[in-house]
């Protein structure tokens, strides 16, 4: 089984719809990640959380809401599907050392029409 | 402004040849840089990491240089396989701000038989 696991993996979904993507780990890792990646754009932070009582904004989190329901499960919503929220994304965890190695997941590839 | 930026953007070779992928940054304080393949559809996975003393590091065919001074980075492949097909991501952590981690857009490299 893999350390960090994405459900759904592909989805797609019509303008307007919630969508929940989620994640769970089996590394015992505090820090855990969600990124998007698009051609071109390569991978850029939506939200990250340190432990279970702490949730911080990436530098794309507009449209997007994030919850930690323990230490092994990061969910990551979207309230209100657009077009533009077409992406791959990737839910990571990493160790709180200073090496900073992050764990990806498979990805979950999201269509919005 | 923290940046990291890579070259090529892609890159085709023939089997069996080797490469060489580029990696500059303007992150400071510099705590280390790691390079991560990610093949078609996958979660990139770490390669191998470089600190401020290290000059060069090799994992298999795979030998990353860090050039501190000048703040670059090479990773170079020799004996290119097929399974090189991958993009190649250089990620550099400062040591400084919680989201500490800067991501390159990527090389695509693709080996032809």
């Amino acid at each position: 089984d893999a350390d960090v696991t994405q459900t759904p993996r592909n989805r797609i979904t019509k303008t307007g719809k919630r969508i929940m993507l989620e994640c769970s780990q089996t590394k015992g890792h505090d820090r855990m990640y969600w990124y998007r990646q698009d051609p071109g754009l390569g991978l850029r932070l939506i939200y990250y959380s340190f432990d279970v009582k702490d949730i911080n904004k990436g530098e794309i989190s507009d449209g997007y809401s994030v919850s930690r329901q323990a230490q092994a499960k990061f969910s990551l919503s979207l309230e209100s599907a657009i077009p533009n929220q077409t992406a791959l994304y990737f839910c990571a965890t990493s160790d709180a050392d200073h090496t900073g190695e992050l764990f990806f997941g498979e990805g979950s590839r999201l269509t919005v029409l | 402004k923290n940046q990291v930026e890579q070259s090529p953007q892609s890159l085709i070779i023939l089997e069996g040849k080797n490469c060489t992928l580029q990696c500059n940054y303007t992150v400071s304080p510099f705590s280390n840089l790691r390079w991560y393949k990610q093949d078609t559809g996958r979660g990139p996975v770490s390669l191998t990491i470089m600190t401020f003393s290290e000059n060069t590091k090799s994992n298999g065919r795979y030998t990353a240089t860090l050039d501190a001074d000048t703040k670059q980075s090479s990773l170079h492949i020799t004996a290119s396989q097929l399974s090189d097909s991958a993009s190649y991501i250089c990620v550099v952590s400062s040591q400084t701000g919680a989201n500490n981690l800067f991501f390159g857009t990527g090389t695509r490299l693709t080996v032809i038989p």
